[in-house]
């Protein structure tokens, strides 16, 4: 399967904004209207906040924004918080058949 | 309040098979909006998908995992359940369930850890 790069880590000062990017081969670009990503705290069990690019379920903080352009899904956390320190995967849903995950990043709150 | 937990042995022995189950509560497996899934997490590593089933039977799995993979739906248990054969170290991970809504997982079971050791 191809795969999805992720940053391994991105970090940044309480308050400013990250952004981690979610990169796919050609041949992953019909995934990229079906991305989600997921906020991992090791240990906790890994939570979705966002959908379908850019929808954020019910109870997930505004702080958290979904985008893509081309073949590149991107998840921004604005006014980053010590809290949202934790590993985030991008994923995408492929064909209505089968998912991929991102590398994943660890989010790093300086 | 739809909650998911894995259930299965913790342990595995190289070569043999490794056989989880997923019982749902809160809610029912035999939906027909709902596929349910195994994604798992080896140590250090990230998520792998392994593959998702519907209340039908209807199964799709990771190909790089496909070999090796069945899974099974049990709607008068409310449960699912995976079967992973020929293990090895490599399998070592958290294996976690999760009902798939549309293009996304949510929510997702506790997470059990199973080692493949001697």
């Amino acid at each position: 399967q191809s795969g999805l790069t992720q940053p391994a880590s991105v970090s940044g000062s309480p308050g400013q904004s990250i952004t981690i990017s979610c990169t796919g081969t050609s041949s992953d670009i019909g995934c990229y209207n079906s991305v989600s990503w997921y906020q991992h705290h090791p240990g906790k069990v890994p939570k979705v906040i966002i959908y379908a690019v850019n929808n954020r379920p019910s109870g997930v903080s505004n702080r958290f924004s979904g985008s893509k352009s081309d073949n590149t899904a991107s998840l921004t956390i604005s006014g980053l918080q010590a809290e949202d320190e934790a590993d985030y995967y991008c994923s995408c849903f492929k064909g209505s058949t089968t998912f991929l995950f991102g590398t994943g990043t660890r989010v790093t709150a300086l | 309040h739809l909650q998911l937990q894995e259930s299965g042995p913790e342990v595995v022995k190289p070569s043999e098979t490794l056989s989880l189950t997923c019982n749902v509560s809160g809610g029912s497996i035999n939906s027909y909006s709902y596929y349910w899934g195994w994604i798992r997490q080896p140590p250090g590593k990230g998520l792998e998908w392994i593959g998702t089933i519907w209340r039908s039977g209807t199964t799709y799995y990771n190909p790089s995992l496909k070999s090796r993979v069945s899974m099974s739906v049990d709607t008068s248990k409310n449960q699912f359940s995976l079967r992973l054969n020929s293990v090895t170290a490599t399998d070592t991970a958290i294996y976690y369930c999760a009902r798939r809504d549309t293009s996304w997982f949510d929510p997702w079971g506790q997470g059990i850890l199973v080692t493949v050791s001697p």
